[in-house]
């Protein structure tokens, strides 16, 4: 069965510092990766999908994310964070599934900015 | 645009009572309907998912159930509610893509 590992469950960091979030899934297929965001109080938000081509997706807010297939990876970036960053990340692998999309997300990156 | 919907926001309700959450979609037709149930530490656990009016299925056996009257209309309910049915519970939809675009979420405190 398909799983998806974030291991780091609670980072905190200060403004302008560079961020990276792993995100580790299994399975062996060809695979749609997401990274979705949920800001404090607000809806669970889409911020970058990769589904093919280059394996360096750029999302908003600077946020860009790198499929390495090999690894098994799909690592969120920024080069340096802001306090409007703080929020939890969530990874998910997506597969088309019967007609609909059988998704499996990560336990969820909980990110604190200190200004 | 699309939009989705749900209500209430915030729920209490005593253990032993019956729940009814309601999502709606608007602005696309034939939705994939989903019920997610978010707790800390533990990410989005899928509970149902649904492709079509009356079509559900449950990925998770347990005490809720889910029902789709109508085409953007996705209800999930319980009969008797317990207090491990707490939780914060999320409705999600999607179309011809596969990202899935959620709605604000019900905050369910069963006492």
């Amino acid at each position: 069965a398909q799983s998806v590992s974030q291991h780091n469950h609670h980072v905190i960091l200060s403004e302008a510092a560079s961020l990276e979030l792993g995100c580790n899934y299994s399975y062996g297929g060809t695979v749609n990766l997401f990274w979705y965001v949920q800001y404090p109080g607000q809806h669970l938000q889409l911020l970058l999908k990769y589904f093919s081509g280059d394996p360096l997706v750029k999302g908003i807010k600077g946020f860009e994310a790198e499929f390495i297939k090999s690894k098994f990876s799909f690592n969120l970036r920024k080069p340096s964070v802001q306090w409007s960053d703080t929020a939890e990340y969530f990874c998910a692998v997506i597969l088309p599934y019967g007609g609909y999309q059988k998704v499996t997300f990560g336990t969820g990156t909980k990110l604190q900015v200190i200004p | 645009s699309q939009t989705i919907h749900q209500w209430p926001a915030t729920l209490v309700q005593p253990v032993g009572s019956p729940l009814s959450l309601e999502c709606t979609v608007e602005g696309t037709s034939n939705p994939n309907l989903y019920w997610y149930r978010q707790a800390a530490g533990r990410g989005l656990q899928l509970l149902f998912y649904s492709v079509g009016i009356g079509q559900i299925s449950s990925e998770v056996p347990q005490n809720l159930s889910a029902s789709r009257p109508q085409d953007r209309q996705f209800i999930l309910s319980s009969k008797k509610l317990l207090l491990s049915d707490s939780g914060f519970y999320l409705c999600a939809w999607s179309g011809g893509v596969y990202e899935q675009y959620f709605g604000p979420g019900t905050r369910l405190t069963v006492t």
